[in-house]
């Protein structure tokens, strides 16, 4: 079964801190990893895509590492900041269709405190 | 920042009403989506559109129904609501071409049935 998990559920750091951010999938065949901010009331918005070939890409102070052989990804923020306070969704996506599904997880609820 | 927008925001209505959710977006996409997500819980596919005049249910059950008469436009449409449709709906899109192009989601439609 095509499952994406995500750990911590949730999770509270102080601002200036970094976090990592973890995501295990079982997606077969896999096409690619993304990572979405969705903040409270908004609708997600994309961090990084990664596709088989590629170990790592950051957007900012947004690192994501992936490793296809153990299906396992990571996404480090670095001096976490108030704005950082979201959850953060793992997506991986499938090459069996033409649509290229979504698999997604439910989430990591990060809390940034002053 | 996308160019993806959904009405109303917020919705509480009673049961049995006909309720549309509008969805429009001015990037030129081909593919359209509707998601359902539910707190703490991951999106929910349940409903796509490769162009004008395609529509495919997704892996969720949904007693709703979509149409696609204009590409920017991709309007869901609940016959009767009821209780257990509550929840948010959220709006996609992507660009025909490219598996690995992220989808551009709008702020969402938070519904709740009286």
């Amino acid at each position: 079964k095509n499952q994406v998990e995500q750990s911590p559920q949730s999770l509270i750091i102080l601002e200036g801190k970094n976090c990592t951010l973890q995501c295990n999938y079982t997606v077969s065949p896999f096409s690619n990893l993304r990572w979405y901010k969705q903040d409270t009331g908004r609708g997600p918005v994309s961090l990084t895509i990664m596709t088989f070939s590629e170990n790592t890409k950051s957007n900012g102070r947004y690192t994501a590492t992936l490793d296809a052989d153990t299906k396992q990804s990571s996404l480090h923020i670095t001096a976490s900041q108030l704005s950082d306070s979201a959850s953060y969704i793992c997506v991986v996506s499938d090459r069996g269709s033409t649509l290229g599904r979504l698999y997604f997880g439910r989430g990591t609820q990060l809390t940034v405190w002053p | 920042e996308a160019d993806i927008y959904q009405t109303p925001r917020y919705l509480v209505i009673g049961t049995g009403k006909k309720i549309t959710l509008e969805c429009s977006q001015t990037m030129g996409h081909d593919k359209m989506y509707w998601y359902q997500q539910d707190p703490g819980m991951e999106l929910h596919l349940i409903h796509y559109s490769y162009g004008v005049n395609s529509t495919e249910k997704g892996d969720l059950s949904s007693e709703s129904t979509v149409s696609r008469i204009r590409t920017e436009h991709f309007p869901l449409t609940l016959e009767s609501a009821r209780p257990s449709h509550t929840s948010q709906y959220l709006c996609a899109s992507s660009p025909a071409t490219g598996v690995n192009q992220p989808q551009h989601f709008g702020d969402g439609t938070r519904l709740s049935i009286l």
